[in-house]
């Protein structure tokens, strides 16, 4: 399996801060990576899809980059609907599997 | 827009089979470049995905589920539905529907739900 390890586990912010979740998966999954966001109560809301390309309707300051088997989300300024936890998922081959994911709190 | 609903028990006894049942609606069931999947999140938890299937019939199965699960398809009602056996304490969970386009990730997903194993 393609194991996702995803860092940090927590992560305090306050509105207005640059967040970034670091997201290194074990073996090469060329870009097939995505970021979702799921707030308490709620399914998982898909945000960036093929590692950098944004999702119709997510505000711009959401943004995905990738270098080898690293991935980055990055949210540019941080806003109160942000405080959430955040996941990636790798679908570059089954099984598909996610990081631990990143719960970003008030700080 | 596509939309997803699970429907099934909300408690289930140890080491009985689970059913869930997704609906879709507002889009193509049948559509050739969509996955339907499932994914759950025990109590606190991460998200674990737990198979899929694809429109040529194809399954794929998380291997630490895949003795006990099975995903199947009905086209006619647009429903799939979810089968895991020998249910235990630790497959208590919130177990989500969602569908993945093919290259875009889970764009879709249902509400969730909650499934208690408990005798």
């Amino acid at each position: 399996d393609t194991q996702m390890t995803q860092s940090p586990s927590t992560l305090s912010a306050s509105v207005g801060d640059r967040v970034t979740i670091t997201c290194r998966a074990s073996q090469s999954i060329r870009s097939w990576l995505a970021w979702y966001q799921q707030k308490p109560g709620r399914a998982p809301k898909l945000l960036i899809y093929e590692a950098s390309s944004l999702e119709s309707g997510v505000p711009s300051r959401f943004s995905g980059s990738a270098s080898g088997t690293e991935f980055t989300l990055t949210i540019s300024s941080l806003q109160p609907g942000d405080f959430a936890t955040y996941y990636c998922q790798q679908y570059n081959v089954f099984p598909w599997t996610f990081g631990q994911g990143t719960k970003v709190e008030m700080k | 827009q596509l939309q997803l609903q699970e429907s099934g028990p909300g408690l289930v006894k140890p080491s009985e089979t689970l059913s869930l049942m997704c609906t879709v609606s507002g889009g193509s069931f049948s559509s050739t470049s969509h996955y339907w999947a499932w994914v759950r999140q025990p109590p606190g938890k991460g998200l674990e995905w737990i198979g899929a299937f694809f429109y040529d019939g194809s399954t794929y199965y998380n291997p630490s589920l895949k003795s006990r699960v099975t995903i199947s398809v009905d086209r006619s009602k647009s429903q799939f539905s979810l089968r895991l056996n020998s249910m235990a304490a630790a497959d208590t969970a919130l177990y989500y529907c969602a569908s993945h386009e093919y290259g875009f990730g889970l764009r879709a997903w249902g509400q969730g739900t909650l499934v208690a194993v408990s005798s």
